[in-house]
């Protein structure tokens, strides 16, 4: 079975730019998985951030953006701010109607 | 504006099952898939199976086939998600999500209900 891999964690500097990746066990990401990416705070429901590889969701700060870099999907951060210190979650569609999350990435501001 | 309100909080012991409710208002219930996402304590979020309202049709991920059911109640734009044979591995939160579409561009998960807590437990 395929494994959506995303870092554990990872750290950035307040005003600094991370990028987090959103990889495939086998293979490569592409479009046509749909990559989107969520937002999680402790005790709340995600919010989606980007769908559709680079398109932001309503209300989502400039500050985020969705590519392809690689073989993977990417979530850059720009100006990082205190309260993106949260979980994030990719999520990739594998065909035949299945969806797969990826594990996650705590990102640390400090 | 969209909402999608979730069941109580349920405790079951093990083997028994569990139906968690979600209750879209808000828009056309029939035109949107919706996924039922789930997250056990402190660990990520893990896609558990999509039903369209539609028609009814299902999927789901493997490890749950043979164990969840998803049901929907078009008239009162309710989806149903039905759990068997607990074990404590299944305490989580489930959440449901719509699927949509804007400008012909699909939002997987767009909207998310607030979650059920679901506890397994002797």
């Amino acid at each position: 079975q395929t494994v959506v891999t995303q870092e554990p964690s990872f750290s950035v500097s307040p005003g600094g730019t991370v990028t987090l990746t959103c990889g495939l066990s086998s293979g490569s990401v592409s479009g046509s998985h749909y990559p989107s990416w969520y937002q999680q705070t402790p005790g709340q429901a995600p919010r989606t951030l980007i769908y559709s590889t680079n398109s932001r969701s309503y209300g989502v700060p400039d500050r985020f953006s969705g590519s392809i870099l690689g073989n993977k999907a990417a979530l850059t951060i720009t100006g990082a701010q205190a309260d993106d210190e949260c979980d994030y979650y990719c999520v990739l569609y594998m065909g035949s109607g299945i969806w797969v999350f990826g594990g996650g990435t705590k990102l640390t501001v400090l | 504006q969209v909402q999608l309100v979730q069941s109580g909080a349920e405790v079951k012991k093990p083997g028994a099952s569990v139906k968690v409710s979600c209750k879209a208002s808000g828009y056309s219930f029939s035109n949107y898939h919706l996924h039922w996402v789930r997250q056990a304590p402190g660990q990520g979020l893990e896609w558990v199976g999509t039903i369209n309202p539609s028609g009814g049709i299902t999927s789901s991920a493997q490890k749950f086939q043979g164990r969840v059911t998803m049901t929907r109640d078009t008239s009162t734009s309710t989806v149903y998600m039905d759990l068997s044979s607990l074990r404590s591995e299944d305490t989580a939160v489930y959440y449901c999500a719509r699927r949509a579409f804007v400008q012909g561009v699909m939002i997987p998960f767009d909207y998310w209900g607030q979650g059920t807590l679901v506890t397994v437990s002797s």
